[in-house]
Order: structure tokens, then C-alpha cells, then sequence
């Protein structure tokens, strides 16, 4: 039962590369999200898509494109890489939006440094 | 917009003591949500409160939402090494479709 799946795990990047962030989900969720995670920052929503064909901007959307391929995909692009989106990306789903409170499922991150 | 304080920042205790961790909204939450994150790892969902004034128990977790919905708490009781890692909560309010994360408590234990 893989859940969430994000590739890839680990990757540089030079300042003004683009770059694009892969996630699954198999549980059959309507939603999903991108945060990153920086250190005493929490998580921060960057974008998510509360159903197929649906995206919405987050609390830091600036300098990122996602794209919901279908249910089970939702990828995060950084078009021109900057060394403030050196980062932990997590992908995670859930079953709705969570007004309704449903849990949300991480994937186990993805470690992007920029330089 | 929603914004969610967690304190205290870090704690960490000697094996056996307890911790409490603080979540305040600037606005009244619909729901709060807690997880944990192990070092190196992802976050996990530990529990759900709706209802105003709502104490959950998971062994030696005790969770509460404050009766203005506006704030919630996580205490551990006799904290084990099992236990170190950053606790978040995520808070959704009326009208955001979005759970919007404090930035989380990270807890050092001591054997």
C-alpha cells in the first residue's frame, strides 16, 4: 500500500533551472496538496486541488505552476529555481477539502537545495 | 488572514516528565487537527477535534479544543524517547478551504 508517493527524494538545482516535482496518491483522494517545510516555519501551503481539474493558490504560491494530470497526480514546477526555494516539499492528499476535517496523508518529502 | 501560534518553539524534558504544547487561532476553527513528525520523516496524523470543549485521549496523549474554539492544547504524560519529534496542529476556519499549519513544537527527550 504505497499512499502518497513523491519523486524524486533528493535533488540540486542551479539558480534559474525549472525542475518538476512528481506525486501519486493511490487511496482514491479528490484532494491534494503541495507544502514545503522550512525550518520554524511549520508547513506552508504552497497550492492545492480540492478535486480532478480544479487548482487553487496557497499561502505562498509565488514562483510555482502545478498541474492535476488526473485523480491520482498533482505536480509542482518551479520554472526558474531560486536559492529561496531551497526546501522540503511535501505532497499529501486527502479524501475533500478539509472543511469537513479529513485527515491529510504526507508523502515522505522531497529535499531540494538550490545554489 | 488565518494565522495558527503554536508554543512553545522546542522543549525538550528528561524521560518521565511531562509536556504540553499551545495552539492559538486568530479566528474561531471549525476543526483542529494534530500531527507528528519523526526527524527525517513526514508529518502524521494523530487525531481530529470538532466540538467546542472536546478532550481526546490516545494513551498518554491528552488532547483539548477550548470552549471558543479558538485554541487547543496536546499533553503528554510521562514522556518516553518513542515520543521526540515536532508536533503540529492545523487549524481550518470558515470560509478557508485549507488547514493552515502552526509551526509545529519540536520535543527533545532525555533518557
Amino acid at each position: 500500500n504505497a499512499g502518497v508517493t513523491q519523486t524524486p527524494k533528493f535533488q540540486v538545482l542551479k539558480t534559474g533551472q525549472s525542475m518538476t516535482l512528481q506525486c501519486a496518491q493511490d487511496m482514491n483522494h479528490n484532494s491534494m496538496y503541495w507544502y514545503r517545510q522550512d525550518p520554524g516555519m511549520g508547513l506552508r501551503l504552497i497550492y492545492y486541488s480540492a478535486s480532478e481539474g480544479t487548482t487553487d493558490k496557497g499561502e505562498v504560491p509565488n514562483g510555482y505552476n502545478v498541474s492535476r494530470l488526473n485523480k491520482r497526480e498533482f505536480s509542482l514546477r518551479l520554472e526558474s529555481a531560486a536559492p529561496s526555494q531551497t526546501s522540503v516539499y511535501f505532497c499529501a492528499s486527502s479524501t475533500s477539502v478539509p472543511n469537513s476535517g479529513n485527515t491529510i496523508y504526507f508523502g515522505e518529502g522531497s529535499w531540494l537545495t538550490v545554489v | 488572514g488565518q494565522q495558527v501560534m503554536q508554543i512553545p518553539q522546542y522543549q525538550h524534558v528528561q524521560e518521565g516528565e511531562d509536556f504540553t504544547t499551545y495552539c492559538n487561532s486568530s479566528t474561531t476553527l471549525s476543526n483542529i487537527q494534530w500531527y507528528k513528525q519523526r526527524p527525517g520523516g513526514h508529518p502524521v496524523f494523530l487525531i481530529q477535534l470538532v466540538k467546542s470543549g472536546e478532550v481526546k485521549k490516545q494513551k498518554r496523549l491528552t488532547f483539548q479544543f477550548g470552549e471558543a474554539k479558538k485554541n487547543s492544547s496536546l499533553h503528554i504524560t510521562a514522556t518516553q524517547t518513542t515520543d521526540v519529534g515536532t508536533y503540529f496542529c492545523a487549524g481550518k476556519a470558515g470560509g478557508y478551504n485549507k488547514l493552515i499549519f502552526g509551526a509545529g513544537t519540536r520535543l527533545a527527550v532525555h533518557p
